[in-house]
């Protein structure tokens, strides 16, 4: 089983839907958690950081932590073509600084 | 800006061949770090550098080397190619351990054949 699971995808959406991308983890140290978006032949770019549990929200982007289920949630609001990328969520402890394990990532297609 | 750079953008290398990946980075940066991304395996860490002077291996390092060549560059070498390494390659630094805005380059592709 890895560590942290993300289910591929592709997800498809109408444009100005909610989408709600996710992802589960085994590790209960994991504390860091963060979500990247990666347009294709690009590299990634960090969207949102959280630290241990609850909600961070930043314009059409919310992040919410729930350490007890171990699962994390990235929604979008009010979403647009634009938004057509892969999610990458990725996540520590608070040890191993650098040791960032990252999901597969899922494919999104807004569409028109 | 131009963050970080990476060369070449695409490699085609002969298995056995040696090639240097190349990446540059204009923010004054402490931290810089060597991914691989291939299909259903997420980014997986190769090597690190926390600082200019100091590397430290990651995930999967075998097969690579490294070199911090000052604040600004670092250089990942494949002495040996083999057909496993077929990834697409990014760079990232960071302003230290403990940011968490990483900051990639837009990748290098190369194919061993």
């Amino acid at each position: 089983q890895k560590e942290v699971e993300q289910d591929p995808g592709p997800l498809s959406v109408p444009e100005g839907a909610i989408v709600s991308l996710n992802c589960t983890y085994s590790n209960s140290a994991f504390q860091y958690f963060m979500w990247y978006r990666q347009y294709s032949r690009k590299g990634p770019e960090l969207l949102m950081y959280t630290y241990s549990s609850g909600n961070k929200e930043d314009g059409r982007f919310t992040a919410q932590v729930d350490k007890s289920s171990k699962y994390i949630s990235l929604f979008i609001r009010d979403s647009q073509p634009s938004d057509s990328a892969t999610y990458l969520c990725a996540m520590r402890g608070t040890s191993g600084t650098y040791k960032y394990i990252f999901g597969t990532g899922t494919r999104l297609k807004v569409l028109a | 800006n131009a963050g970080v750079t990476q060369t070449p953008k695409f490699q085609v290398l002969k298995t056995g061949q040696s090639m240097t990946l190349q990446c540059a980075q204009d923010m004054n940066h402490n931290s810089m770090y060597w991914y691989r991304q291939d299909p259903g395996m997420g980014l997986r860490l190769i090597y690190y550098s926390a600082s200019e002077g100091t590397t430290d291996k990651g995930e999967v390092p075998n097969g690579y080397n490294v070199s911090r060549l000052n604040k600004r560059e670092f250089s990942l070498r494949l002495e040996s190619a083999a057909p496993s390494q077929t990834s697409v390659y990014f760079c990232a630094s960071s302003e230290s351990a403990n940011n968490y805005g990483y900051t990639f380059g837009s990748g290098t592709r190369l194919t061993v054949v």
